[in-house]
């Protein structure tokens, strides 16, 4: 089974604080994807990234930066942490597409909390 | 993006079907229909997905509006672990593998 993994399931942080949450698959996906997961709002990508040192900006990626350093690993970094940045976050990974359509393998999720 | 369109809720009693409609009236030729749903305190699971034929698997059935205009997910008997949000999502065929979430339809299976 693809086991995703991240490194907290709560986490609290001071506003200002560099905040690094770390996700981790452990099947070799080439994709690997950072979300927030807002009530009301549904799951927001963030960023994500194809292959090792690639990424691309989500539909919100002001705020956050990434880091992939290694295949199997996937950093989201809030510079500067603010409250609006509270929420839930989700890592996801799955195998690059081409002509077929991969589905995401979800981790837990990270519930921040910035006050 | 072509986005699609849920009920916000639904209700089911255990042991009967459940029929979870979406619209996606502005899909295009080269998108997938994925389903997933999430569990209470868990991350997305994947469900189902298709493109323009009817699809089975052990969690479910996808059955697929003959013009793509619409999809419906297909539970054949609920059960108290069904009950979740189920978000019906379409993604881009493309290298960058996009998925938009909306705010998905929750699911209460009632005993």
């Amino acid at each position: 089974d693809v086991k995703v993994t991240q490194s907290s399931r709560y986490l609290v942080k001071r506003t200002g604080e560099k905040v690094f949450l770390e996700c981790v698959q452990d099947m070799d996906h080439e994709n690997m994807f950072w979300y927030r997961q807002d009530p009301g709002l549904g799951l927001r990508l963030i960023y994500f990234s194809y292959d090792v040192k690639m990424k691309e900006k989500g539909d919100i990626p002001e705020g956050y930066s990434v880091s992939r350093e290694k295949k199997e690993r996937f950093s989201l970094i809030l510079e500067s942490a603010s409250t609006n940045q509270t929420s839930m976050y989700l890592c996801a990974s799955s195998l690059i597409g081409g002509s077929l359509s991969y589905e995401q393998y979800f981790g837990p999720g990270t519930r921040l909390t910035v006050t | 993006d072509a986005k699609t369109t849920q009920p916000n809720s639904m209700e089911s009693n255990e042991e009967e079907p459940v029929h979870l409609p979406c619209n996606h009236s502005t899909i295009s030729g080269t998108d997938y229909i994925h389903w997933y749903r999430q569990l209470p305190s868990q991350g997305p699971e994947y469900v189902i997905h298709g493109l323009t034929s009817n699809v089975n698997n052990r969690m479910a059935s996808l059955a697929i509006a003959e013009d793509r205009k619409s999809s419906t997910l297909i539970l054949h008997r609920a059960t108290l672990r069904d009950a979740a949000v189920y978000y019906c999502i379409l993604r881009v065929n493309n290298y960058g593998q996009n998925f938009v979430f909306g705010p998905g339809t929750r699911l209460s299976v009632l005993p």
